[in-house]
Formats: C-alpha cells, sequence, structure tokens
C-alpha cells in the first residue's frame, strides 16, 4: 500500500540549533515529494518540492530536503532554526503523475524555543 | 491569502445530522480535492472533482459526497455523522487535474 511516514512526532529545539526531519515513502516507482508547513491557525503552505533533477531542493525560509531514491527519503533540513519555525511539518507524496492525490505523513510538530 | 475560500470555519453538528461544507478555488484553477484531517494526524485525501464529476476518490464511506458546480466552487457533504468526523476539513485546488495543491484554512467540524 502507499503510504509515507515520518519519524518525528515532537521536536524540540532551541534557536540557531539545526533541524532534520526524516520522511520516508512505500513506493519504488516515480513519485512527486512535497513538505508542506502549517503554522498555527493558518493554511498548508507549500515549503518546497521535488519531481525530477537535483535531488536537493531548495526551499522557502531556508528549508532544503534531499531525495535518496535508494532509500525512499526526502529529509527536509534548516541548518538554523527560528522560534518563527515553530508550526506542524508535512511530509507529501503524489504517487501518480496523472492524479493530484497527496498522501500525507503523520506530521511533525517543532517547537522552538526563542 | 492562499486564494481558496472555505466556508464557513466551524461548525458543530450532533451526531446522524448532515452537514455541507463550501469550497471556492483559487482563481483560475478547475480542479477541487478535499482532504480531511483528523487531530494529531496529517490530511486524508477524500476526492477529487473535475468538469463536474468526481475524478478520484479515497478510503471513505458513502456517506461522503461532494460536488462540484459550473464555476469550478465544490461542496463537501456528509450524511449521518459520526463523532469519528470531527476533523479539519480542507479543500485544495489545483490548477489542473495533477498539478500542484494550494490548500484553503479549513473548516473545523466538531460533531457531538
Amino acid at each position: 500500500a502507499q503510504s509515507v511516514s515520518q519519524h518525528n512526532h515532537h521536536v524540540i529545539l532551541s534557536e540557531a540549533a539545526s533541524l532534520e526531519l526524516g520522511c520516508n515513502y512505500s513506493y519504488g516507482g516515480t513519485v512527486n515529494l512535497f513538505w508542506y508547513v502549517q503554522y498555527p491557525g493558518q493554511h498548508l503552505q507549500l515549503l518546497l518540492k521535488y519531481f525530477s533533477g537535483d535531488p536537493l531542493v531548495k526551499g522557502i525560509k531556508g528549508f532544503e530536503a534531499e531525495f535518496i531514491k535508494s532509500k525512499f527519503s526526502f529529509n527536509l533540513r534548516k541548518p538554523s532554526v527560528q522560534w518563527s519555525d515553530t508550526a506542524e511539518y508535512f511530509c507529501a507524496v503524489k504517487f501518480s503523475s496523472n492524479t493530484g492525490k497527496l498522501i500525507f505523513g503523520q506530521g511533525t510538530t517543532l517547537q522552538v524555543k526563542p | 491569502d492562499a486564494g481558496v475560500t472555505q466556508s464557513p470555519t466551524h461548525l458543530i453538528k450532533t451526531r446522524g445530522q448532515q452537514v455541507t461544507l463550501r469550497c471556492s478555488p483559487k482563481s483560475g484553477h478547475d480542479t477541487v480535492s478535499w482532504y480531511q484531517q483528523a487531530l494529531g494526524q496529517g490530511p486524508q485525501f477524500i476526492f477529487q472533482y473535475y468538469e463536474e464529476e468526481e475524478r478520484q476518490r479515497g478510503n471513505f464511506p458513502d456517506r461522503f459526497s461532494g460536488h462540484q458546480f459550473p464555476n469550478y466552487s465544490s461542496e463537501l457533504n456528509v450524511n449521518a455523522l459520526l463523532l469519528g468526523d470531527s476533523a479539519l476539513y480542507l479543500c485544495a485546488s489545483h490548477l489542473t487535474v495533477a498539478s500542484k495543491a494550494f490548500f484553503g484554512q479549513g473548516t473545523r467540524l466538531t460533531v457531538v
């Protein structure tokens, strides 16, 4: 079955610490990969996406993610987090190119202490 | 501003009742998807509408139904509400069926 898993459910960091959130998916074919962020009281926003090409993808607000096909992983990273990065982060995968259906992971709550 | 608008923002219903949620897609978008996000979980795909027809459906019972209007706006209907239907319901619009999703802020449904 198509599935997406995020390893960290709740992460607490101090400002300036480095962040890495794990994401793995179950399928071995061609996939489109996404990271979304949901700030408190706001809508889901796209941080970055990978369709093809360079497996290191840069997104907004200093975030980046690396696609490792052999590990079915798409981990999100940020070298130095800020208090304003406190939010919920979701990894999502589109398993078919002819659909808009996204399969989401269960999310990671990031709390950044000032 | 996401450009995708949903109404109402909050709703409280009693078990067994029926509910209708509404979504207006981003300007220029003709495809709408609906997701259910239970507390502490990621969004789960309910269905997608394009050209006023349901094009793809997730693993949800027939109590969940939808509609898309000629102006591309959409409704999600849930019949015979259960306590477990309490969730945030998200609408996403797409420029085309397979293109990037833009999400609205959601409707928080509480079933009591």
